[in-house]
């Protein structure tokens, strides 16, 4: 069966230090991969999508990257955190074709101090 | 571009009393939907999703969602509400990306509480 993992869970980092957050996929191939960033109170907003090694996608400006190295894995970045970089970040996965839903990971709770 | 409203932020409900949470779509083409259950530090867990056929769609844990495509809309609905369904719940539409693949847009969730 398919499991997504995201890590840490939590995270709590000054302001201008560097992140890496990382999502990897297992029991499928070539998935579409996503970063989602959720602020209280706004919902869930796509930061990342990548529909293959190499291929990222922004849907937004901001002060984070994002890198698919492999094909399961899904790296979420930045070089200077800024305090309204803080939020819950999600990782998602979809397989290729109609009907299949999206599974998301655990979650990590990034607070910028 | 497409969206998602969810009208109701919070709803208050009673432990055995019915639920129906609002969702209401925009959306050219015909709409994959999805309903989505957060619990609190959690990530989401799928409910149901709609891509086609019957418009009366049955999910996990007893919910059920109906399209209405005249009405532009996805209400989900439980007939008897549990003490642990009280979590946040997003509904989502899917639309195709340009270069490839989908992605959900989410409306900003309804906070469920329930009342023993």
């Amino acid at each position: 069966s398919q499991t997504i993992h995201q890590w840490p869970a939590t995270l709590v980092q000054p302001v201008g230090s560097p992140l890496s957050l990382e999502c990897t996929v297992e029991g499928t191939s070539n998935p579409n991969l996503y970063w989602y960033r959720q602020a209280a109170g706004r919902g869930l907003q796509l930061l990342f999508y990548s529909v293959g090694i190499g291929q990222i996608s922004s849907e937004v400006p901001q002060n984070l990257s994002a890198s698919r190295p492999q094909d399961r894995q899904f790296i979420l970045s930045s070089k200077k955190l800024l305090l309204s970089d803080s939020g819950f970040y999600l990782c998602a996965w979809r397989g290729w074709g109609a009907g299949g839903g999206y599974t998301f990971g655990s979650g990590t709770r990034l607070t910028v101090v | 571009a497409q969206s998602v409203t969810q009208p109701d932020i919070h709803i208050t409900v009673s432990e055995g009393a019915s639920l129906e949470l609002r969702c209401n779509y925009s959306y050219g083409a015909t709409p994959y939907l999805f309903w989505y259950v957060q619990s609190p530090g959690q990530g989401l867990q799928l409910l149901l999703k709609y891509f086609s056929g019957d418009t009366l769609v049955q999910g996990i844990k007893g919910f059920e969602a109906e399209f209405k495509r005249s009405q532009s809309s996805f209400n989900l609905r439980k007939p008897s509400v549990h003490w642990s369904d009280a979590a946040e719940y997003f509904c989502a539409v899917g639309e195709g990306l340009t270069g490839g693949g989908n992605k959900l847009t989410f409306g900003t969730g309804t906070q469920l509480k329930v009342e023993l």
